[in-house]
């Protein structure tokens, strides 16, 4: 099980251009979930996903798209990157089953937008 | 709005000074709190679930307890492969809401 994987580890973009930040998990998990990690705050929830096909916003969705087209990919859209995007961006991922749903992380994309 | 605070924001301990790391958290219908570890340049990786008050769970030179309040994670006898970002969170529905996490240093 390679787990939770995300790519690409690093990015540079410069404002105004997007990128697709990917993810992908091999535990048949069906939920998923995209964070944000800023320097000195908790980890913020941009979107997540409950199954194939069904989306919803998280804390902070201003910025990003997603979609969910399978169990195992869940790629997050950045449209006109700006500054404010330059983050840590985790991708997690967890089961639905059970009364508390313990998440697993992927290493996570460091993006700077210049 | 869950919300969950993590004191100290920095701890620096020799190796074998026991401490311990405090988690405060306020959420309606508490189903979970989680303790995760953060290595640098890495993502969480889970350590504990709590689900009541009064529980206590171990791993290793870590113990987890949980108040209605808080929780608390000590460290007994540290050594310097303990040093990373400890992060607590808690699950009131579907999502977790994280602490901004206690950066532990531990010097040989």
């Amino acid at each position: 099980n390679a787990g939770v994987t995300q790519t690409p580890k690093f990015r540079i973009l410069k404002i105004g251009q997007s990128m697709t930040l990917q993810c992908t998990q091999d535990m048949n998990h069906n939920y998923m979930y995209w964070y944000r990690q800023d320097p000195g705050m908790g980890l913020k929830l941009i979107y997540y996903s409950v199954g194939a096909g069904i989306t919803d916003k998280g804390e902070v969705p201003n910025g990003y798209n997603v979609s969910r087209s399978t169990t195992e990919d869940f790629p997050l859209r950045l449209e006109l990157a700006a500054p404010s995007q330059t983050s840590v961006y985790f991708c997690a991922s967890s089961y639905s089953w059970g009364q508390t749903y313990e998440q697993y992380f992927g290493p996570g994309t460091r993006l700077t937008v210049t | 709005e869950d919300q969950v605070t993590q004191s100290p924001e920095a701890l620096r301990l020799q190796e074998g000074e026991s401490s311990s790391l405090n988690c405060s958290y306020t959420v309606s219908g508490l189903r979970g709190l989680f303790w995760y570890r953060q290595d640098p340049g890495k993502g969480p990786e889970f350590l504990f679930t709590l689900y009541s008050a009064g529980e206590e769970k171990e791993k290793e030179r870590l113990k987890a307890t949980l108040t209605k309040k808080e929780s608390f994670l000590h460290i007994t006898a540290p050594k310097p492969e303990d040093s990373a970002t400890y992060l607590c969170a808690v699950q009131g529905d579907y999502k977790l809401s994280f602490g901004a996490g206690t950066t532990v240093t531990v010097r040989a």
